[in-house]
């Protein structure tokens, strides 16, 4: 079956940039969407079609897919950005989210 | 604005039926651009999907929960509602309704804590 790995965790510095990888068998061929939850919350997308934003998500929010490796860059990384992060792709008509990455700003 | 809220049981006995059901606001359910979703989450854990279902009533469902699962749909209350039979301690979780449109899940009720007592 579709699997997506991520990172358990990622640091960042504020201010600095945090990627946050998501790995399938053909990623790449596929749509990527990402998530961020904060504790009690429930998720928010903040990327779809690999790196579209949503209305009201800041620019500093970007992505990447290609080959089996999508990518999630917070640029200039807030203390807001602190959350967990999850990947999501489609297969044969089945949702599968990735294990989530927790980002940890310092 | 849309709003998507779920209801039902936060606490079911082993082996019975869970059933929840999201009730939804500020858009039609009988869109046809959209899909209606479940996905949930264990305490401390990542999020599942668990099923999709379109207004017509075609369903997708988790592989993996498949035997278990019905989620249908009632556009005459605007809402629509997730069965899980024979529920066990790892059926504890968060359970999220969900907008799904085109890939991605662009909003989400605010998730309902069921747990399943021995």
């Amino acid at each position: 079956s579709f699997e997506l790995t991520q990172s358990p965790s990622v640091s960042v510095s504020p201010g600095q940039t945090a990627s946050i990888t998501c790995s399938g068998d053909e990623l790449g061929d596929k749509y990527t969407s990402w998530y961020q939850q904060k504790p009690g919350q429930s998720p928010v997308v903040v990327l779809y079609q690999d790196k579209k934003r949503p209305s009201g998500i800041p620019e500093r929010f970007s992505g990447s897919n290609s080959g089996n490796t999508a990518t999630l860059t917070i640029s200039g990384t807030q203390a807001m950005d602190e959350a967990d992060y999850y990947c999501q792709a489609w297969d044969n008509n089945t949702a599968v989210f990735g294990g989530g990455t927790k980002v940890t700003v310092l | 604005q849309l709003q998507l809220q779920e209801s039902g049981p936060g606490l079911v006995k082993a082996s019975e039926t869970l059933s929840l059901s999201c009730s939804v606001s500020g858009g039609a359910i009988s869109s046809r651009i959209y899909h209606w979703g479940w996905i949930r989450q264990p305490p401390g854990k990542g999020l599942e999907w668990i099923g999709n279902i379109y207004y017509k009533g075609i369903t997708y469902y988790n592989p993996s929960l498949k035997s278990r699962v019905t989620v249908y749909v009632d556009t005459s209350k605007n809402q629509f509602t997730l069965s899980l039979s024979s529920v066990t301690a790892a059926d504890t979780a968060v359970y999220y309704c969900a907008r799904r449109q085109v890939s991605w899940f662009d909003s989400w009720g605010p998730g309902t804590l069921v747990t399943v007592s021995p």
